[in-house]
């Protein structure tokens, strides 16, 4: 069974940047397409940016576009999300999701909350 | 970026009734729409994949239809369980955008 472990919560100023890692377990990260989705207090889920099962290059969604970076390190089988110029508008949390052979996302990670505050 | 409208975003509904959530994307998606399930301060859980693939574990209560742009997502006889909000996701080209949610409350 696959087991997603993310970061802990992060409490950050307005400007600054965030690193939140997710840890692959049961599978390895070349056998899954990683995804990173994000969710506002009392809002819905938000696709951020992930890997396209059909090539492997990240896509991002355009809201993020020269803000996010998503990266994979195979060796340790853990995906990152780093987020820069941060506003108070991405308080919320932050979730992995895993897309196996179906290529929707079956596997979740139990979600970091970020704070953005001043 | 595709976009997804679903339809409607709240539903009053109860117990042993059909309900019907609608999602139609901005251009044709066939069949790579996924229904998910999420609950309060929970993960978000996949119901549906494929339009209509059924994932493991979950009751034959809910299903999956639709084609091209417009999608539904069926729960034949709601459950105290399944009081909860829905997403359906597009992945047939990325970014893989959500509808903006269904909530189902109790009536």
């Amino acid at each position: 069974q696959v087991q997603l472990v993310q970061s802990g919560a992060e409490v950050k100023r307005p400007g600054a940047s965030v690193k939140v890692s997710c840890k692959v377990s049961g599978y390895s990260l070349t056998e899954v397409s990683m995804n990173w989705v994000r969710q506002a207090p009392g809002k819905g889920l938000e696709w951020m940016g992930g890997f396209d099962p059909k090539d492997g290059e990240p896509v991002y969604a355009q809201e993020f576009q020269g803000r996010v970076t998503i990266t994979e390190d195979t060796s340790t089988d853990t995906t990152y999300m780093e987020l820069r110029s941060l506003r108070s508008a991405d308080t919320a949390v932050y979730y992995c999701a895993a897309a196996d052979s179906i290529a929707a996302a079956r596997f979740w990670g139990q979600g970091t909350l970020v704070a953005v505050s001043s | 970026d595709i976009q997804m409208t679903q339809s409607p975003s709240t539903l009053s509904a109860s117990v042993g009734d059909r309900v019907t959530i609608t999602c139609r994307a901005s251009q044709s998606i066939s069949p790579w729409l996924a229904w998910y399930q999420q609950k309060p301060g929970k993960v978000p859980k996949l119901l549906i994949y494929k339009a209509s693939d059924l994932e493991n574990g979950v009751p034959s209560r809910f299903s999956g239809s639709g084609s091209g742009t417009e999608f539904t997502l069926t729960i034949s006889s709601l459950q105290p369980d399944d009081f909860a909000t829905y997403y359906c996701q597009q992945y047939n080209v990325y970014p893989g955008t959500f509808g903006q949610g269904t909530k189902v409350e109790i009536k």
